[in-house]
């Protein structure tokens, strides 16, 4: 069984710039949950989607945002880049976003570079 | 205070040290205890998980929780050089995935051959 999978893998962009990241859950996933992990703040969750509707966001600007497709992939996107935003992006999806905490699985995660 | 508090290291020992990397918490709502495996360039991957206290065991790892002191430790032994990674403390007080998990920012391990 394939795990998750993010594109891409590495981002170069500049301030004020807008980026679009992608998520493929696990087959039969339908939650996907969004991570930011930087040195300085460590992982923080973003916002989860189930059944193509946000169901919980976390403490993030409005600049970043998110959807879900009717197949459960994600795309979070965010945009008029700050040089803070630099880090990486982590996706991870569960069943139903339900179950145990141990439950969902992470993949290898976008690296993005703001100049 | 933060919720979830684990020492950065770096942490570096001979191979075939055993290793103790611990977290505290402040929340005593938390009874879901995870460890996480972040090699570099990847993504976490699951390494051990606990409900409510006590330990547990898999193979070289052990995963101990004391919810009295609000402090949980993943003992690594006969360390090789291949679990040089950083090593993520998680918890949550129920279940799903929500945006219920806080993470430590984890602790840097180094096993030298």
């Amino acid at each position: 069984k394939a795990g998750v999978t993010q594109t891409p893998r590495y981002l170069i962009k500049t301030r004020g710039q807008q980026v679009t990241l992608s998520c493929s859950p696990i087959s039969g996933h339908r939650s996907v949950s969004w991570y930011q992990q930087t040195p300085g703040q460590g992982l923080q969750f973003l916002f989860e989607y189930f059944s193509e509707t946000q169901r919980n966001k976390g403490n993030f600007p409005g600049r970043f945002s998110g959807r879900q497709f009717s197949n459960s992939r994600s795309e979070m996107n965010v945009s008029t880049l700050e040089l803070g935003d630099s880090a990486l992006y982590l996706c991870a999806s569960s069943g139903d976003g339900q179950g145990a905490p141990w439950e969902q699985f992470f993949g290898p995660g976008t690296r993005l570079t703001v100049l | 205070q933060k919720e979830v508090e684990q020492d950065p290291g770096p942490l570096s020992v001979p191979e075939g040290a055993i290793v103790s990397l611990n977290c505290t918490y402040s929340n005593s709502a938390f009874q879901y205890f995870m460890w996480y495996r972040q090699y570099s360039r990847k993504g976490p991957e699951l390494l051990m998980y606990t409900y409510s206290s006590g330990n547990k065991e898999d193979g070289r790892f052990t995963a101990q929780v004391d919810k009295s002191s609000k402090y949980i430790s993943l003992f690594i032994r006969d360390s090789q050089p291949s679990d040089s990674a950083t090593y993520l403390c998680a918890m949550s007080g129920r279940r799903g995935s929500q945006g219920n998990l806080i993470f430590g920012k984890g602790t840097k391990l180094s096993v030298k051959p």
